[in-house]
């Protein structure tokens, strides 16, 4: 019972370079989304989907792509890393008629 | 701006005790208020959820209550075990599906002390 699995769990890059968090559900949910979390913050929305092939801006989109080509995967890219990116980031999966969110076990990245 | 904060931002208590954390809030509009437990380096798991028409739930030793008047919520812990320690998120939602916009209090990280 996988539920929403993320990788890779700790990254470290350096400033300017490129890489893909990814994020993987197997309880065919249309819901899916990326939080980042800062100390002392609550959880803050980076982008979502409702279903394959859509994808929408959260809270703080900026420096970071999205794409949903099937129902499973919800993978997040970083352009061009920032120190301002260092965080931890949750992927969250639900469906549309329960509110229930169901978070993946996040992924801690340093940013040089 | 929707607003959500929790008190205290930290608290320790003794195993065996109970303690009670708060929530306030100033989102509209209000669709339904849950509460996460977040372990130390694991993502969020969901406790509760309340909707307006709601004032108290349950889920074993956790109470969640919601007084919608004062948009103000409280989460009581009965007594408490020491994998209670973690942090504890308030979020309220704007619309009944997964979707819709939710606001995160910012926590508060509970210790449970032998």
């Amino acid at each position: 019972n996988a539920g929403v699995t993320q990788t890779p769990k700790f990254q470290v890059l350096k400033t300017g370079q490129s890489m893909t968090l990814q994020c993987a559900q197997d309880m065919n949910h249309e819901y899916m989304s990326w939080y980042r979390q800062d100390p002392g913050m609550g959880l803050r929305l980076i982008h979502y989907s409702v279903g394959a092939g859509i994808t929408d801006q959260g809270e703080v989109p900026n420096g970071y792509n999205v794409s949903r080509s099937t129902t499973e995967d919800f993978p997040l890219r970083l352009l061009s890393a920032a120190p301002s990116q260092t965080s931890v980031y949750f992927c969250a999966s639900g469906t549309e008629n329960t509110g229930e969110l169901f978070f993946g076990e996040g992924s801690r990245l340093t940013v040089l | 701006k929707n607003q959500v904060e929790q008190s205290p931002q930290s608290l320790i208590i003794l195993e065996g005790k109970n303690c009670t954390l708060q929530c306030n809030y100033t989102v509209s509009p209000f669709s339904n208020l849950r509460w996460y437990k977040q372990d130390t380096g694991r993502g969020p798991v969901s406790l509760t959820i309340m909707t307006f028409s709601e004032n108290t739930k349950s889920n074993g030793r956790y109470t969640a209550t919601l007084d919608a008047d004062t948009k103000q919520s409280s989460l009581h812990i009965t007594a408490s075990q020491l994998s209670d320690s973690a942090s504890y998120i308030c979020v309220v939602s704007e619309g009944d599906n997964a979707g819709n916009m939710l606001t995160f209090g910012g926590g508060t990280r509970l210790m449970v002390k032998p």
